[in-house]
């Protein structure tokens, strides 16, 4: 079975400059996530979808984040402009069915940013 | 915040087995335990979930204290590859990570 696929595996960009990454989720998979993870942190959850609806974006930074699952398969999450402090690994999880008690998610390798 | 607090690092040797812990106090009924690992420059790596009962997979077993206020992590017989950082999380609809242990296999 294959796992949940990213791209870039890498992305280095000037601070004002847009960026995007991909994510293709578990096949089968309705929910998917996006998390941050600085450096020497645990990553955190940005935003969560069941299927191509919204679950949860409370951590997300609106003003220049963005992220879409137009037709509840792939997802790209978009920074623009982009700051010295988004350095970091994006990580894309997904899992079977975000609506139960309790749902194993699988992480991608992750895309690691730099903003110069 | 995470609920749960876990040591910054431990070593093991290899071939010996890794016990790490993790405290969860201030769990819920319906919350889950979960671990995962990461290895260097990897996405995190599922490992083993559990509610109530002691659970055991190919790559490691889970005990769980009666009052669920904390648990550990068993690698049976740790080799250097599974040097990584290993995180504990009490799941309820989403995961909050902690930092995580950092375990070291020494040779």
């Amino acid at each position: 079975e294959a796992g949940v696929a990213q791209s870039p595996r890498y992305k280095i960009i000037e601070k004002r400059q847009s960026v995007a990454f991909w994510c293709n989720p578990i096949s089968g998979h309705a929910t998917l996530y996006w998390y941050q993870q600085i450096l020497g942190q645990g990553p955190k959850l940005l935003i969560q979808f069941q299927n191509n609806g919204v679950v949860d974006d409370s951590q997300l930074p609106k003003d220049r984040f963005s992220a879409e699952r137009l037709k509840g398969v792939d997802s790209t999450l978009k920074i623009q402009p982009a700051k010295l402090e988004d350095s970091a690994v994006y990580l894309c999880a997904s899992s079977l069915d975000g609506t139960g008690a309790t749902d194993t998610q699988y992480f991608g390798p992750g895309t690691r940013l730099t903003v110069l | 915040d995470a609920k749960t607090t876990q040591p910054t690092s431990m070593d093991c040797a290899e071939g010996r087995a890794a016990n790490l812990p993790c405290n969860h106090s201030t769990i819920s009924g319906n919350e889950y335990v979960y671990w995962y690992r990461q290895i260097h420059s990897q996405g995190p790596q599922y490992i083993i979930h559990g509610l109530k009962n002691n659970e055991t997979n190919e790559m490691a077993s889970l005990i769980i204290t009666e009052d669920r206020k904390s648990s550990t992590l068993i690698l049976p017989h740790a080799t250097l590859r599974d040097t990584a950082v290993y995180y504990c999380i009490v799941e309820s609809y989403k995961y909050i990570f902690g930092t995580g242990t950092r375990l070291k296999v020494l040779a």
